[in-house]
C-alpha cells in the first residue's frame, strides 16, 4: 500500500528566503507525482506534475524534483513571497493501487512573513 | 471558461438526511473523482469513475453513493449511513493517460458539509 509523507507539517520563513518542501513515498512503482497548492477553504491548484520518466519540472520560481529510487520528491521555491503562503500537498499515482487512484500526503503549511 | 464547478459551496444537513453534492466539468475529461478532506489532513478518495456508467470505490466509500450518467457530471450522495460526514468535499477530473503519466488532476472549489 502506497504511503505518502510530508515533513515538516508547518514551516515559517522570512520573505525572500529560498526553501524546500519534502515529499516521501514508500512504493517507487509510480506513474507520476503531482504538487498542489491549497489556500484556506479553497480547492487544490496544480503546480507541477512529474512523470515517472522525468527527474524534474520547473515553472517560474518553482522547481520540483523526483528520485524514484529513494522514494523522494522536493519542491523548491525561490525568493519566497507572502503570496506563497498556503498549504502544499503532493500526490502520487501508483501502479500497484487501483487504476486512477492517487495517494495524497497531509501537506506542509507554509507561512512567508513580510 | 473551462473548469470544474461544485455546488453548493456550503451545505448543512440534519442527522438522518441524505444530501447530494453536485460536480460538473466541461474539460471533456473521462475520469472524475470525489475526495474528502478533514482539518489538517490530506485528501482521501471516496469514489472515482473512468467512464460513463462505471465507477469504483475508493478508500472510504462506506456511507456514500455516486452516479455517472453523463460524462460531464459526477454527483455524490452522502447518506444517513455516513456516521461522521462533516468535512470538506472536493471533486476532481483528469484525462486517462495510463503509463505515460500525464494525467494532471484539476479540482473544483469544494463543498463544505456540516451536520447539525
Amino acid at each position: 500500500k502506497q504511503e505518502v509523507t510530508q515533513i515538516p507539517a508547518a514551516l515559517s520563513v522570512p520573505e525572500g528566503e529560498n526553501l524546500v518542501l519534502n515529499c516521501s513515498f514508500t512504493d517507487s512503482a509510480i506513474y507520476n507525482l503531482q504538487w498542489f497548492r491549497q489556500d484556506p477553504g479553497k480547492g487544490l491548484t496544480s503546480l507541477l506534475l512529474i512523470q515517472s520518466s522525468q527527474r524534474e519540472q520547473t515553472s517560474g520560481r518553482l522547481n520540483a524534483s523526483l528520485d524514484k529510487s529513494s522514494g523522494r520528491s522536493t519542491l523548491y521555491i525561490a525568493a519566497s513571497q507572502p503570496g506563497d503562503s498556503a498549504t502544499y500537498l503532493c500526490a502520487v499515482r501508483s501502479y500497484n493501487t487501483n487504476a486512477g487512484k492517487s495517494t495524497f500526503g497531509d501537506g506542509t503549511t507554509l507561512t512567508v512573513k513580510p | 471558461d473551462g473548469g470544474i464547478t461544485q455546488s453548493p459551496k456550503y451545505l448543512f444537513r440534519k442527522e438522518g438526511q441524505n444530501v447530494t453534492l453536485s460536480c460538473e466539468q466541461n474539460l471533456n475529461h473521462d475520469a472524475m473523482y470525489w475526495y474528502r478532506q478533514d482539518p489538517g489532513q490530506g485528501l482521501r478518495l471516496i469514489y472515482y469513475s473512468q467512464i460513463v456508467n462505471d465507477f469504483q470505490k475508493g478508500d472510504i466509500a462506506e456511507g456514500y453513493s455516486v452516479s455517472r450518467e453523463k460524462k460531464e457530471s459526477f454527483p455524490l450522495t452522502v447518506t444517513s449511513a455516513q456516521k461522521n460526514p462533516t468535512a470538506f468535499y472536493l471533486c476532481a477530473s483528469s484525462i486517462i493517460s495510463g503509463p505515460s503519466g500525464t494525467d494532471t488532476q484539476y479540482f473544483g472549489p469544494g463543498t463544505r458539509l456540516t451536520v447539525l
